[in-house]
């Protein structure tokens, strides 16, 4: 099956620093790739979506300045976290959707949980 | 707009016992998709199952299975003889599926904990 990776799984970071989690697909070209996040005991919400080559679509209340997310290839996306204070906290999931066509499932990476001290 | 309501927070089980989680959602749309996932605590998600609109079978595989009823929206996940391996977080979501712009983002319900106990 899909395999989408992200790096790092965990990470800690001081206030007021910024941090980059890296998505990638691993055997598949990904045109588009979606950005969750999750906090403690909670559902996931899409931050925004990425579409390879342009720029994102952020959901309404996510600060696209705060959040900056690159999509220059077709298997990477990164989501920087910039200027991160405690309240980033956060766990946070990419997903990647197949080229062509209309696939329904996404594949999830594994997650990258983030620690704002 | 969409939405996908798990009412149960958290549901305590003893090992075989069988037990259904609920799902109802909320969508305007004729065409779309229902998915479950589970989460166990290492975070990853996994995916369970996909579903779409204009399929109303229900299925079962292995000790699971699924009843979508497009009458009352609903659709709800059952363990049967569930096992401690079972005790996750399990996530109901819907997506919209459009023709042009194809697959469109997921939306998660609150999830469910479930905790089988032996």
């Amino acid at each position: 099956g899909a395999v989408v990776s992200q790096h790092p799984s965990r990470v800690i970071c001081k206030s007021g620093t910024s941090v980059k989690i890296e998505c990638r697909s691993l055997d598949f070209q990904a045109t588009t790739m979606f950005w969750y996040r999750q906090f403690p005991k909670q559902s996931l919400m899409l931050m925004a979506t990425s579409n390879e080559g342009s720029k994102a679509t952020y959901e309404q209340g996510v600060e696209k300045d705060k959040f900056l997310i690159n999509h220059a290839s077709l298997t990477l996306s990164t989501l920087t976290v910039t200027s991160a204070h405690p309240e980033d906290s956060s766990f946070y999931i990419c997903s990647a959707r197949t080229s062509g066509g209309m696939t329904y499932e996404q594949y999830f990476g594994p997650g990258t949980r983030l620690t704002v001290t | 707009a969409q939405k996908v309501t798990q009412a149960q927070t958290e549901i305590s089980v003893v090992e075989k016992e069988d037990v259904t989680l609920d799902c109802v959602y909320e969508t305007r749309d004729t065409t779309y998709y229902l998915f479950w996932y589970k989460q166990p605590p290492s975070g990853e998600l996994v995916f369970l199952i996909r579903r779409n609109s204009f399929d109303e079978q229900n299925e079962i595989s292995g000790r699971y299975s699924w009843n979508f009823q497009k009458s009352t929206s609903s659709f709800n996940f059952t363990i049967t003889a569930s096992q401690v391996v079972d005790s996750a977080v399990y996530f109901c979501a819907l997506s919209e599926a459009r023709e042009n712009t194809g697959f469109q983002k997921l939306v998660f319900g609150t999830g469910t904990r479930l905790l089988v106990s032996p």
